[in-house]
């Protein structure tokens, strides 16, 4: 069980869309529509902003948004914002009941 | 409101046992909707996922770490906790417990995390 491969880090500026991909294999991202990501600010607790590859929980903008392609799952924020500064973490199930985290996404709004 | 709040010694000598307590308040662990899990950061790296266990005590673990993982709970006080043996400083990280959707497998309830030190 490998971690999901993500960007060290990304970067766009206010109102420009960005993508993070999180690459994994047949035995975890491909195989299971059960992605989900996460946001990290510094010192803070990981926040939920996507699960089952692209549903939304209750509260998270709509500016965000997933997708999923192959063994590649993707996490699209549109309209950035600076508030959207954050570390991102993928993670996929793998069968067997386990879990698998990506290795984590800086973004940067400049 | 559901919370969960970690709990344990935050230094360990190395060679020894790692021991940590999640507190679930505002819910109960024994629902049939969740399983609970624990997840460590180590300083400026990324999430690593060690192990998960459901309220009948099924446990499931990260398999780099298997053979030092312990996970169970005691549903009377509504806690979970975690082991790990023969701990190094490798194991020094923000260990935090979170709640996890059964069959669904995200986790949308989050402790605050504790930071566990692993010196002599």
């Amino acid at each position: 069980q490998s971690a999901l491969t993500q960007p060290a880090s990304v970067s766009g500026s206010p109102g420009q869309s960005i993508t993070i991909s999180c690459t994994g294999t047949s035995s975890d991202v491909g195989s299971y529509n059960l992605v989900s990501w996460y946001q990290q600010h510094p010192g803070k607790v990981p926040k939920l902003m996507i699960y089952e590859g692209s549903k939304r929980p209750s509260g998270v903008s709509n500016r965000f948004s997933g997708s999923k392609s192959g063994n590649t799952a993707s996490l699209t924020i549109s309209g950035l914002q600076a508030e959207d500064e954050a570390d991102y973490y993928c993670c996929s199930y793998a069968g067997s009941s386990t879990l698998v985290f990506g290795g984590g996404t800086k973004l940067t709004v400049l | 409101q559901l919370q969960l709040q970690e709990s344990g010694p935050g230094l360990v000598k190395p060679s020894e046992t790692l021991s940590l307590t999640c507190t679930v308040s505002g819910g109960s662990i024994s629902s049939s909707s969740y399983y609970w899990g624990w997840i460590r950061q180590p300083p400026g790296k990324g999430l690593e996922w060690i192990g998960s266990i459901y309220y009948s005590g099924s446990t499931y673990y990260n398999p780099s770490l298997k053979s030092r993982v312990t996970i169970s709970v005691d549903t009377s006080k509504n806690q979970f906790s975690l082991k790990l043996s023969s701990v190094t400083a490798a194991d020094t990280a923000v260990y935090s417990c979170a709640r996890g959707w059964w069959g669904h497998y995200y986790m949308d309830v989050w402790g605050k995390g504790t930071t566990v030190t692993v010196s002599s």
